[in-house]
């Protein structure tokens, strides 16, 4: 399997521009998970879908975060208008259920100039 | 809130020691704990998870052990290499959330 794969590797852009991320989980996991991670907090989950429908966002920092998951292959994450201190690597995971263990992908360097 | 620290946050050993890695967490309230490790510029690789009715797992010269009463779990590794120097995180699932800590940095020395 190819496993998560997340496009682009590395994004740099101004501030206030919009920024989409954007993940393929592998086939046939059902859960989908978006982190951030940062030297200052750590990787923190952000939101998660079960079969397409977000379970859990309450790790959104705010309104110019959002998530969708329009089907079983193919999940975004959207930052509009992004500012500087978004600046992390944000990862995507899938895994089979809740209690099967998370694949990660290679993330997504996001630099906000 | 669940938190969920690791110390120390990083440690050298030279090749061919044994070592523990240590995970405490606050609510024993846990559904699963799940060590990973990351290299340099790379994602989270999962090594072994144990559901809350486990008390170990085992894969290769990797232990995870779980102490849910006491909030704590420990990875040991046997006969440590150059190849397992990584980071080391370990994650609790509670409830619907999922809590990670800041990780144990690992060096080991040829």
């Amino acid at each position: 399997d190819a496993g998560v794969i997340q496009s682009p590797r590395h994004e740099v852009t101004e501030m206030g521009q919009e920024v989409t991320l954007r993940c393929k989980p592998i086939s046939g996991h059902d859960y989908l998970f978006w982190y951030r991670q940062t030297m200052m907090r750590g990787l923190e989950l952000l939101i998660y879908f079960n079969n397409n429908v977000p379970i859990d966002d309450s790790g959104m920092p705010e309104d110019r975060f959002s998530a969708k998951m329009p089907n079983a292959s193919f999940s975004t994450l959207k930052i509009q208008p992004s500012e500087p201190r978004d600046s992390a690597v944000y990862f995507c995971a899938s895994s089979l259920n809740g209690d099967q263990p998370q694949h990660f992908g290679d993330g997504t360097r996001l630099s906000i100039l | 809130k669940q938190e969920v620290t690791q110390i120390p946050a990083a440690l050298s050993v030279p090749e061919g020691e044994n070592l523990v890695l240590n995970c405490s967490f606050t609510d024993s309230a846990i559904y699963n704990l799940q060590w990973f490790r990351q290299d340099p510029g790379k994602g989270l690789t999962s090594l072994l998870l144990i559901q809350s009715s486990q008390r170990e797992q085992t894969s290769g010269r990797l232990n995870a052990s779980l102490d849910k009463s006491s909030g704590r779990s420990t990875l040991y590794i046997a006969a440590s290499q150059p190849g397992d120097s990584a980071t080391y995180l370990c994650a609790v699932r509670t409830g619907n959330q999922f809590y990670f800590g800041t990780g144990t940095s690992l060096t080991v020395i040829p």
